[in-house]
Order: C-alpha cells, then structure tokens, then sequence
C-alpha cells in the first residue's frame, strides 16, 4: 500500500540536543510538508519542498531545518535553537496540482528530558 | 492571505444526533476546501473536499459539506452520529498560490455521548 512512513513514533530529547525525524513516501509525490501540531493552536507549516533539492521555509521555520534530496524523503532536525520543541509533527506530501489534497502521516510526538 | 475560523473548539453530541461542524474561510480566489478527521496520535485522514464541482460534497463514514459561497462557509454534517465519530476535525482551505500551502483551521474537538 502506499503512504507516508514517519519514525519513529515517540522521541526524547536532552537539551542541547539535535534530532531528526524521518518522513519517507511511496506515493510518487513531488511535494513534501513538515507541520508542528500543539493543542488548541491546528497545524502550523514548519517547511515544505516542491521539488528534490528544494524547500522553502513556512510559518515557522526557526530552529529546524530540512533536506530533500531523495523524492521519497523529507527529514526534519530539530535543532537546540529551537527552545520549545515539545510537540507532534507531522509530515504530508501531496502532488501539487490545484485542489488536489495532502497526505498524512501517523506522526511523531517529540518530548524533552 | 487565507485564513479559516471554526466555531467551537468542543462539540458534545448525543449518539444517534446530528453532528454539525461549522467552517468559515476567507480568500481572495475561488477556493478548494478540505475536511479532515484525527484520531488520538495519528495523521489526519481526509473526509471530503470541495474543488467548485457540486456545492454538496459527500465524504467517507456518511459526512457531505455544503459549500456556500454567500455565506463563505463550508460546514461538516452527518445525520446521525456514531461513537467511532469521536475525533478532532479540522477545515483547510488551499492557500493562493493553488495547490501548495494549506491553511488549517484550529480544529474542532467532536465528543459523542452514549
């Protein structure tokens, strides 16, 4: 079946600490979304690429950063700059053409230490 | 810039009742609209989505929207609610520049009472 893969399911994170969170596809997608979920507040769009070796910041896009040089992957690293981590994320991809809608993944709650 | 409103962060039902989640966009070009479902940990799962076909759009697990251009609202129904219901809902709406950016509305948490 196809879909998106986050992992891992939960992280930790100590202070100081840079970590990744891995998203990858089988969906064929062109575009590819990271979002930042906190309760009460719906989605916020941390990063989003179009094309490989592309991306361009979203809303939110202080103390994280992305790759995409693979179709299928789109990481995420949360780096120690980013002071409230402390959250779900979720990544999505989507084909780009108008109306067309994004797919999601399960997932990854991220928790500090 | 497109935003979206959702009246409610908490709605409580009655199984058996109608369930209405209400939506209001605002853009500044003919929209596409989405309604997506989340259950506990997991990703959101699209419901239905309005691309300007027919106002009265139907979804999975017998949800259907009405798009309502006068009013800007696409509102979320179901006649009869069910506890597999229970769930958070968000409302999108594609950002201008087609296709690329959604924006979410803050979601509406939808509890069904036994």
């Amino acid at each position: 079946d196809g879909g998106i893969t986050q992992s891992p399911k939960y992280l930790f994170r100590k202070e100081g600490q840079n970590v990744t969170l891995s998203c990858e596809q089988n969906l064929n997608h062109d575009a590819m979304y990271w979002y930042r979920q906190d309760p009460g507040q719906g989605l916020r769009l941390i990063y989003y690429s179009q094309i490989v070796n592309d991306f361009q910041k979203g809303d939110i896009a202080e103390g994280y950063s992305v790759s995409r040089e693979k179709k299928e992957s789109f990481p995420l690293t949360v780096t120690s700059a980013q002071k409230n981590p402390t959250a779900f994320y979720l990544c999505a991809s989507g084909d780009g053409s108008p109306g067309q809608p994004q797919h999601f993944g399960d997932g990854t709650r991220l928790s500090i230490l | 810039a497109q935003s979206v409103t959702q009246l409610g962060s908490h709605v409580s039902v009655s199984e058996g009742a109608l369930v209405l989640l209400r939506c209001n966009y605002s853009s500044s070009v003919p929209p596409y609209l989405f309604w997506y479902v989340q259950y506990p940990n997991q990703g959101l799962q699209l419901l239905l989505k309005y691309t300007s076909a027919a106002t009265l759009v139907k979804g999975i697990n017998g949800f259907e929207a009405e798009f309502k251009k006068s009013e800007t609202s696409f509102h979320l129904t179901k006649p009869s609610a069910h506890m597999s219901d229970a769930a958070e809902y968000f409302c999108a709406v594609i950002g201008d520049n087609y296709g690329q950016n959604f924006v979410f509305g803050p979601g509406t948490r939808l509890s069904v009472l036994p």
